[in-house]
């Protein structure tokens, strides 16, 4: 089944105590993408990679950091988490950053930073 | 003004209603034009996609996209309580990030 695998669901963390929200698809698709979804704000992009080894900043980045070592995997980190980044979190990727129009969403990661 | 314009709702409508949502943007380079639907705790799916103007139709569902007035919109006919959802519009001029709308929350009452 194809699919993009976020861990994990549900997360409460302390401010300041690094964390990483990992992703997965098994579609093999290029282009992968993190978002945070917030009331009133909708979805903004944080970071995006168009392919192994090549990220780049979305609207959002500040306060997060991504890699993209392998085609498949695209782990997101809060090196120094804030209350700020209380959010819900999307993972999404698709077949190529020209066809980021149909966009495969993981399940999303509810993170509270207390 | 904000590339991608949505209202918000809350929409509630009854079961067998035609519903119509829609978005304006400002944008005249955006060419790809996509409806997204999100249940409850779950992440946005894929619903329908149109290229340029035009209307597209799958099933119950319909998309228009008029580029002259930057307006686009989705008709969902005979609306089940299943559709209940929140709704996000998304575009792009092509080979760059989408730009979603905020996304329309929709209660179809049985």
């Amino acid at each position: 089944e194809a699919q993009v695998t976020q861990n994990p669901r549900y997360l409460i963390t302390v401010t300041g105590k690094k964390l990483t929200v990992t992703c997965s698809q098994n579609m093999n698709h290029e282009y992968m993408s993190w978002y945070r979804q917030d009331p009133g704000l909708g979805l903004r992009q944080i970071y995006y990679s168009m392919n192994v080894e090549v990220t780049d900043k979305g609207d959002v980045p500040e306060g997060y950091k991504v890699s993209r070592k392998e085609k498949r995997n695209f782990p997101l980190i809060l090196e120094s988490p804030s209350p700020n980044q209380t959010s819900l979190y999307f993972c999404a990727s698709s077949r190529t950053k020209t066809l980021n129009t149909e966009a495969f969403f993981g399940q999303g990661t509810r993170l509270t930073v207390v | 003004q904000k590339e991608v314009e949505q209202d918000p709702g809350p929409l509630s409508v009854p079961e067998g209603a035609i519903v119509s949502l829609n978005c304006t943007y400002s944008n005249s380079a955006f060419q790809y034009f996509m409806w997204y639907r999100q249940y409850s705790r779950k992440g946005p799916e894929l619903l329908m996609y149109t290229y340029s103007s035009g209307n597209k139709e799958d099933g119950r569902f319909t998309a228009q996209v008029d580029k002259s007035s930057k307006y686009i919109s989705l008709f969902i006919r005979d609306s089940q309580p299943s559709d209940s959802a929140t709704y996000l519009c998304a575009m792009t001029p092509g080979g760059t990030p989408l730009v979603f709308g905020k996304g329309t929350r929709l209660s179809v009452i049985a």
